[in-house]
Order: structure tokens, then sequence, then C-alpha cells
């Protein structure tokens, strides 16, 4: 049984270049949510899919952006990077009626230059 | 909105000796949460969930957790710990009302395990 898949596994870019990070999730999962984590710190809520629908959206500026597919993967788009944007990018995925229930791909490291 | 506080950012202890994990969370509505453990370089997995019932759960790799509502806490806890358990510990919490779907974090607690 394949779990969260993320790609790719580190990124380096430099600033204002634009990246996509891809999700897989978990088999019989429709629902990805995607997290910032920041060195030293928590990860924090980006958005979540569902439905190739963005159903909800924390508080990070329009420049993320996402995608979801109708196989349930999805993308993570970033424009404009800033250094500041450089930060582990963790995928979840999950389904209802357990939508709170999240399980974590081992994530994206991107390093902006 | 709700917020996670983890109060130890790092917790030493020696091998066999017992641990707890302190985490305390703030929310207007009722929650559902969550203990993840995070190994170097790697990304979140999940030890345990309170979602209802029962306030003790327990989790895997022999860790519980005790949710009190009246102090709003959700402490980690095993009776004794391993060089393996060596790790960074995050405490989530999330609202259960239709609509809520975000997990919020704490800043996490590094678990170091002394042989």
């Amino acid at each position: 049984d394949a779990g969260v898949t993320q790609s790719p596994t580190h990124l380096i870019k430099t600033r204002g270049q634009q990246v996509t990070l891809r999700c897989s999730p978990k088999s019989g999962h429709d629902t990805v949510s995607w997290y910032q984590q920041a060195l030293g710190q928590g990860p924090q809520f980006i958005f979540q899919y569902y439905e190739e629908e963005e159903r909800q959206r924390g508080n990070f500026p329009d420049r993320f952006s996402g995608h979801q597919f109708p196989n349930y993967s999805s993308e993570l788009n970033v424009n404009a990077l800033l250094l500041g944007d450089s930060a582990l990018y963790l995928c979840a995925s999950s389904t209802p009626p357990d939508g709170n229930i999240q399980y974590f791909g081992a994530g994206t490291r991107l390093s902006v230059l | 909105a709700q917020s996670v506080t983890q109060l130890d950012s790092q917790v030493p202890v020696f091998e066999e000796a017992p641990v707890e994990l302190r985490c305390n969370y703030s929310s207007s509505v009722s929650v559902y949460l969550f203990w993840y453990v995070q190994y170097p370089n790697q990304g979140l997995q999940l030890l345990l969930k309170y979602l209802s019932g029962s306030t003790l759960v327990k989790g895997i790799n022999g860790f519980e957790a005790e949710f009190n509502k009246s102090q709003t806490s959700f402490h980690l806890r095993k009776p004794s710990v391993h060089i393996s358990d060596t790790a960074e510990y995050f405490c989530a919490v999330s609202e259960t009302g239709a609509g809520s779907y975000q997990l919020t974090f704490g800043k996490g607690t590094k678990l170091s395990v002394i042989p």
C-alpha cells in the first residue's frame, strides 16, 4: 500500500523564479493538503484540495497556488520566489469521513538562493 | 482560531526512563487532537489521535496521551524510552466543525534519549 509520495525531494531555485511541487495521495484518499515547515518551526497550513477545488486556505499570499487532478494527485505552485520561501513543503492526504486524520509524505526541501 | 503551545522545546532523557511531552491548546470550539513524530530529514508520522470517547488514547511505539478538557491539555507519555525515540514531536489540533480541515501545529519538542 503506497503512502503519500512527493517529488522532487530537493530543489534549488533563485529569487524571482517559479516552482512546482507534486504530490500523490495515499491509496484510497481523495483529499490533499499542503503545509510549509520552516526550519525549527511546526508545519503551517497552506491550503487543502478536494474534488479538484481549493476547499480551505491558510494565511499565505496569492503567490502560492495549487491544483488537484482527477486522479486526486496535486501540485503546489509558488511564483516570484523569495528567500523566505525556503522550507520543507509537506503534502498530506485524507478522506471523508475522517478528513481531519492526515497522513504526510516525506516532503520537498526547497532552497531559494 | 485555534493555537497549540508545546511548553518544552527540548527534552533530554536517559534511556529506559519515562518521559512526558507537554501540549496545551486553545480553541473556542470542540477539537480533535493529534501527536506526530518527525525523524531527521523525514516527513511526519502519526503517533496517535483523539477524536472522541475515552480520554486516554494509545498510539504506536508504546506512546499514549491523555485529553484533559478542563486543562485544555493533551500530554504525550511513554513509560520507558529507547534510543530510537530520539526525534521531534509535534502536537496538532483541528476543529471538529464542518468546513474545518486544517491542522494547527505547535513548534515541536525535540526529544533526545541519552544512552
